[in-house]
């Protein structure tokens, strides 16, 4: 099955700073890449995807890119604010007829220093 | 819309009981399905359904049963609950059992077994 790998598990940037997040993932046939937000106690928020005939997407501060060859995505954060601060999950899927399966990698503690 | 319901938000359990977690949506979603979030695991796959009457394994299935009578409706059954099940666990759904989209995900419920 899928394997996704997540790093770093946690990071800390300046208010103001960017953030980056990188993944891989290993069954080259997986077609979308979402991105999860979890604020501390809080339930998994989608925060930006992208399907593999794209390279990258943006939506305002958070952007993300993908390297099918290489077999990894990344998020990126500019002008990070507090209210970035939470738990990040990149994750991959196929089309499989109705079976996808989605595979979460194992997060990334983002904390925003003031 | 409620989005995902999920009940009971906290459950504490001595080894070898049974409980059924509930989850509803009343969006209409074809495919619904059940994680559970572990420090440092990420969220991982127990069950997954695509609609009424069909139900399938995830990535950690076993000691848990499911099942789909309706398209709204989709409970997690523990038949002899053990340690190793202490996690939050999250009901989420989607649209189309068939689009790899944004998944809507319940509040938790967080299971403690003694």
């Amino acid at each position: 099955g899928e394997n996704v790998e997540q790093h770093p598990s946690t990071l800390s940037v300046q208010e103001g700073d960017s953030a980056v997040i990188k993944c891989t993932y290993s069954d080259s046939a997986s077609n979308y890449f979402p991105w999860y937000k979890q604020e501390l106690g809080k339930r998994p928020q989608l925060i930006i995807d992208i399907r593999s005939n794209v390279g990258e997407k943006k939506d305002q501060r958070i952007a993300v890119t993908l390297n099918k060859t290489a077999k990894h995505f990344s998020l990126h954060i500019t002008e990070t604010q507090p209210e970035d601060s939470a738990v990040y999950f990149c994750a991959a899927s196929k089309s499989n007829f109705g079976n996808e399966k989605l595979t979460f990698g194992t997060g990334t503690r983002l904390t925003i220093i003031p | 819309n409620a989005g995902v319901t999920q009940t009971p938000k906290f459950q504490v359990l001595k080894t070898g009981q049974s409980m059924t977690l509930q989850c509803a949506q009343d969006m209409n979603h074809e495919y619904m399905s059940w994680y559970r979030q572990d420090p440092g695991m990420g969220l991982r796959l127990i069950h997954y359904s695509v609609g009424a009457g069909i139900t399938d394994q995830g990535e950690v299935p076993n000691g848990y049963n499911v099942s789909r009578s309706t398209t709204e409706d989709f409970p997690l059954r523990l038949l002899s609950a053990a340690p190793s099940q202490t996690s939050v666990y999250f009901c989420a759904s989607r649209i189309h059992r068939g689009d790899p989209g944004e998944l809507f995900f319940g509040e938790g419920s967080r299971l403690t077994v003694l």
